[in-house]
């Protein structure tokens, strides 16, 4: 059973408009929750975070969106670049439980960025 | 500066041998994991630790062990390996929530 869920394999923007990546939890335990970006041939890196006391957190280009009671985040970049294309990951976890280290994550999404 | 570097970044190997990934991390962080990416499946936790001594199942743990002597390393072992084994290994160390991720080491098993 896949407690989070990123539904669209990939995404295509032009540069310059809005990116949003969609990402949909069940665990409702889950109060932490974390996007990575991840190039070829290197490890995910982390982007931006959001604690589930927030709905919203920004960090330059990137802001990313929770709605508790629909059990959803997003994540928006604007404006999208080229170096924005990669492998997104959403990831969550339930800190509050303990074991908060551990992450659960997305199968991940494509975003690509055309010139 | 701080990192966390894996070894091999690419190995071949047959079906049956025992086969080691090395994870080292200089952050000091006591939490470390590995992880397996597979197309379609995302990232899926294998083993993790919470400290030296500490080790802890995750999804996807058959047929993998490891163990932590000391803060820094948590070698990822296949005892026996497998074509299902093929894959792209990430190791992982934090101390809250935000993980940290290693290059990664391409393993296959034919």
């Amino acid at each position: 059973d896949q407690q989070v869920k990123q539904n669209s394999p990939s995404l295509s923007v032009q540069e310059g408009r809005i990116s949003i990546l969609n990402c949909d939890y069940t665990n409702s335990m889950f109060d932490y929750f974390l996007w990575y970006k991840k190039y070829p041939a290197e490890g995910p890196t982390f982007l931006i975070s959001i604690s589930s006391i927030k709905d919203k957190n920004e960090d330059g280009r990137f802001t990313v969106f929770l709605n508790k009671s629909a059990k959803h985040l997003s994540l928006h970049i604007v404006p999208s670049q080229p170096g924005d294309s990669a492998v997104y990951f959403c990831a969550a976890s339930a800190r509050a439980q303990g074991g908060s280290e551990k992450l659960v994550f997305g199968k991940g999404m494509k975003l690509t960025v055309n010139p | 500066d701080a990192e966390i570097t894996q070894s091999p970044r690419h190995k071949i190997t047959e079906t049956g041998r025992q086969v080691t990934l090395a994870c080292h991390q200089t952050w000091n962080h006591n939490n470390m994991f590995w992880y397996r990416q597979d197309l379609g499946h995302g990232l899926r936790l294998i083993h993790y630790s919470y400290g030296v001594h500490d080790t802890n199942k995750g999804e996807v743990s058959d047929g993998y062990s490891v163990s932590r002597s000391n803060t820094e390393d948590l070698p990822l072992t296949l005892e026996s390996a497998a074509s299902s084994q093929t894959s792209v290994y990430f190791c992982a160390s934090s101390e809250w929530n935000e993980q940290f991720f290693g290059p990664g080491t391409r393993l296959t098993v034919l």
